[in-house]
């Protein structure tokens, strides 16, 4: 399994509080992605990096951030949390973005925001 | 604008009979195609892809696909499917990004 960790895996937090996700790999992938899953959505691109310091807007990135200071590390903020960003959260890293590279993905984190 | 569709959202099978699981694409320019499995759980790992070549694609668990150009499809096949084999199943279009289906959840009756 690629190594790919997230953390925290579960977290419960009120509206209006910001929230820190992080996604940490070990495998040295340029690429690092942020997704939510949601039933009857799939799964839909929040931001990507493709660099240190290099991150870029995917297709539902309104209320969210994001931060790559080290290759390893890739971090989404939601600023003011609220609760139609309760979703499940997976990070995937990729070592190209050429169209047939192969993404793996996390555990997930399970956010709830009440 | 590539997008994918997946027919069904959840396919009921008894165990040890064959599953089909639909996918349809569109897109203005060739593609590469995939199908990931997400396990209760987990996140997201990849079955099998197409990128060219032979239009049968074998993957890992005994799960294969076809791509037809023609049809804009590439539905995925097992020809006996095991109760480890509940998961939800997605299949994804690349031509500059990569867009996920919906999910095809697989309900295996004992």
């Amino acid at each position: 399994d690629a190594g790919i960790t997230q953390s925290p895996r579960h977290k419960v937090t009120e509206t209006g509080t910001p929230v820190t996700l992080r996604c940490h790999q070990t495998e040295n992938h340029r690429y690092m992605y942020w997704y939510r899953q949601d039933p009857g959505h799939g799964l839909r691109l929040i931001h990507y990096s493709y660099g240190v310091k290099d991150t870029d807007k995917g297709e539902v990135s309104d209320g969210y951030s994001v931060s790559r200071s080290k290759t390893e590390d890739f971090l989404l903020t939601l600023e003011s949390a609220t609760s139609s960003q309760t979703s499940v959260y997976f990070c995937a890293i990729s070592d190209n973005q050429v169209p047939g590279d192969e993404q793996f993905f996390g555990p997930g984190t399970r956010l709830t925001v009440l | 604008a590539q997008s994918v569709t997946q027919l069904d959202s959840q396919v009921p099978v008894f165990e040890e009979a064959p599953v089909e699981l639909r996918c349809n694409y569109s897109s203005s320019v060739s593609v590469y195609l995939f199908w990931y499995v997400q396990y209760p759980n987990q996140g997201l790992q990849l079955l099998l892809k197409y990128l060219s070549g032979s239009t049968l694609v074998k993957g890992i668990n005994g799960f294969e696909a076809e791509f037809n150009k023609s049809q804009t499809s590439f539905h995925l096949r097992k020809p006996s499917v095991h109760i480890s084999d509940t998961a939800e199943y997605f299949c994804a279009v690349s031509d500059d990004k990569i867009i996920f289906g919906k999910g095809t959840r697989l309900h295996i009756l004992p």
